[in-house]
């Protein structure tokens, strides 16, 4: 059973930098064989994909986020990270990390996590 | 910043059916990629209710199906029930952006 668990402050100050961990279980997110995601939902809005990688190298970033954006890894946790800088109100959302089902889709989810910026 | 357009809400009574749409384009669903469905119920993470167009992960009933046609594609909740009151998403993926994207959502409710 693969089980995804968000990990972070609940509170950020404006432009300064959002920090997450995903810590993985009943998968290796070394295997190469899925993408692993994250995922925002303001309160009260829709769903927005921020960024993937999938181990053996490859990391995509939702063009609107690109340039605050960096999601890493760390193997020897089977953890993956997401880290967005100079953070305003607009980027308070439950953030969400999953992974795809081989099929394009999120088979999997974390239970999200609640980041709030604010002063 | 959604590429997915949905109706914001759609409504039925007990046992009608309703649909909803989910429409894309020529980098998304038109180039051939496949559409999914969430279901999120109030407080809730989204659960897959449909991938790849209109296969149903086990447990979901068969009241709700999908289809696809062109740069669109669409749920149908058949037999409503109280409890399909939710928002659902749809999702695809976009060869523009080189990246998922999701609809804007659509509030069901059932008179």
């Amino acid at each position: 059973q693969v089980q995804l668990q968000e990990s972070g402050p609940g509170l950020v100050k404006p432009s300064q930098t959002l920090s997450l961990t995903c810590t993985v279980s009943g998968d290796s997110i070394s295997s190469g064989d899925n993408f692993w995601s994250w995922i925002r939902q303001p309160p009260g809005k829709g769903l927005e994909w921020i960024g993937y990688f999938y181990y053996g190298g490859s990391t995509y970033y939702n063009p609107s986020l690109k340039n605050r954006l960096t999601i890493s890894v760390d193997t020897s946790k089977n953890q993956f990270s997401l880290k967005l800088s100079s953070v305003t109100a607009a980027d308070t959302a439950v953030y969400y990390c999953a992974r795809d089902t081989g099929s394009y889709c999120f088979g999997y989810w974390g239970r999200g996590t609640l980041v709030a910026v604010s002063s | 910043q959604s590429v997915l357009t949905q109706p914001p809400s759609v409504s039925g009574a007990p046992g009608q059916r309703v649909t909803i749409s989910c429409t894309g384009s020529s980098s998304n669903i038109g180039t051939g990629y496949d559409v999914h469905w969430y279901q999120q119920l109030p407080g809730t993470v989204p659960k897959l209710l449909i991938y790849a167009n209109s296969h149903r992960p086990s447990g979901v009933p068969d009241r709700f199906s999908g289809s696809k046609s062109g740069t669109s594609a669409s749920l149908a909740i058949t037999g409503l029930q109280a409890d399909d009151e939710a928002d659902y998403y749809c999702q695809s993926y976009d060869s523009s952006l080189s990246g998922y994207v999701f609809g804007t959502g659509t509030k069901v409710t059932v008179l």
